[in-house]
């Protein structure tokens, strides 16, 4: 099962607004990754943290991973329209081997 | 080449029929996985061939039959399945041996729809 819990299941922005996502785990990961899928695609990878207390950005997006290694977000600034879509944080599985998936945030925006 | 291929696109099956879908990737990855994704659930992994070798099963049901012929190609054999298999098959690569640390480069999946 997921070992990974990520909230809100559904965000809806307006253009220009900014919002965060967040993915919380109950036990210390190795390393989160960060995906997104645009609605009738394939999922893309996006970034990956390892590091305690990491920041790392990608233009509007800033991705966290925290100081305890247990939680990361996704913030973005002045949602555009094409950051519409799912965004799912992944973390090491039960067994610890293979990736498992959060649940994801779907993002619609608002024009 | 930076892509994972799947072929086919849309499939649209019997559930007496056999038909496979296939997956290739010319990155010289060593690990390939093929996932099940159902709408508005995140990827499930089924399973992982590292090194040309089934790693990982996860108690996916017998219908489903994986296959590595070579380090670039993935088939899933499908045989009998049921309505409720319908989903998204999406399979993808990694560059190393399939671990949680591998970040994973996906394929655009086969909508596979089971009459």
């Amino acid at each position: 099962g997921q070992q990974v819990m990520q909230i809100p299941q559904y965000q809806h922005v307006q253009e220009g607004e900014d919002f965060t996502t967040y993915c919380n785990s109950s036990t210390t990961l190795s390393n989160i990754q960060w995906y997104k899928q645009r609605p009738g695609g394939h999922p893309v990878f996006l970034i990956q943290l390892v590091k305690s207390g990491e920041v790392k950005k990608q233009k509007r997006l800033t991705f966290q991973f925290g100081e305890a290694k247990k939680n990361s977000s996704l913030h973005i600034t002045a949602t555009q329209t094409t950051d519409v879509g799912t965004y799912f944080c992944a973390g090491p599985g039960s067994n610890d081997y293979k990736l498992s998936f959060g649940a994801g945030t779907t993002v619609t925006v608002r024009a | 080449d930076t892509e994972v291929t799947q072929t086919p696109k849309h499939l649209v099956m019997g559930m007496t029929n056999k038909k496979s879908l296939k997956c290739e990737q010319h990155m010289g990855h060593r690990a390939m996985y093929w996932y099940k994704q159902k709408a508005k659930k995140p990827p499930e992994l089924m399973f992982v061939y590292s090194y040309e070798k089934l790693s990982i099963n996860e108690s996916v049901p017998s219908r489903f039959s994986p296959e590595c012929p070579n380090s670039s190609l993935l088939n899933l054999h499908l045989h009998a399945l049921q309505p409720e298999d319908s989903a998204l098959y999406l399979c993808a690569s990694s560059p190393w041996a399939g671990g949680p640390t591998d970040t994973q480069y996906f394929g655009p999946g086969t909508r596979l729809t089971v009459l």
